[in-house]
């Protein structure tokens, strides 16, 4: 099976850098993908690594090591709308996506 | 990217009642499906998966005589809540992937069920 650990509650000031952090075990993977989620809402994409190293995309980016079976999600320029919860996700082998449990983001000014 | 719908998006009910929730890719074939579900502050938990034409695959502790799921077409996908109870009060989400394991899931905007 597959399991996540990540940061249940992380608070950042408007403007800085965040990271949040994910391990995860599983037999099997085909990627680690992070998910955004605003309270009432359904999660969407926010990225995906299959191999290591850093994607970015605009103000998120993302890190895979798979040796380390670890990641993380990385929010630059805070902006008070990107307080949510970030969950990361991974499938292994011919299986549905995981999910972590989530980060709980709080940006305060 | 893909497009997922649900249908619908918010349903209140009496307690004993069924509800029927519509998943549906409007722009690629959805071979696989996966219903969610999600109780307030926490994760989404899997509750089962269905590949279009057969039986669906229900995760441990979820009853697959209440949560009837239906994968009739390569677009369409229903789960019914059979004898609805407040207890079955949740977000319920589908995703959709196309025809191979490396595919994208992709989400549907969810439903909210309260059972009363």
């Amino acid at each position: 099976g597959q399991s996540l650990e990540q940061p249940s509650e992380v608070t950042a000031v408007e403007g800085a850098i965040v990271q949040i952090n994910c391990t995860y075990q599983t037999s099997g993977f085909y990627g680690l993908s992070w998910y955004q989620q605003h309270d009432g809402g359904a999660p969407t994409f926010l990225s995906y690594n299959a191999l290591d190293g850093l994607e970015e995309t605009g103000r998120f980016s993302s890190f895979l090591s798979r040796s380390d079976s670890y990641g993380y999600l990385l929010l630059q320029e805070l902006q008070m709308k990107d307080s949510a919860s970030y969950f990361c996700a991974v499938r292994g082998g011919n299986t549905p996506l995981v999910f972590g449990k989530g980060t709980r983001l709080s940006v305060i000014a | 990217g893909a497009v997922v719908s649900q249908h619908p998006s918010r349903v209140i009910c009496k307690s004993g009642t069924s509800v029927k929730i519509e998943c549906r890719s409007l722009d690629f074939q959805a071979t696989t499906m996966f219903w969610y579900r999600q109780f307030p502050k926490q994760s989404l938990m899997l509750m089962a998966t269905s590949n279009e034409g057969s039986k669906a695959t229900y995760e441990q502790g979820v009853e697959k005589d209440k949560f009837l799921i239906n994968h009739a077409s390569l677009t369409l996908s229903t789960l019914t809540v059979t004898s609805a109870h407040p207890e079955d009060s949740s977000f319920y989400i589908c995703s959709a992937r196309g025809g191979t394991a490396q595919e994208t899931q992709y989400f549907g905007p969810g439903t909210r069920l309260l059972v009363l």
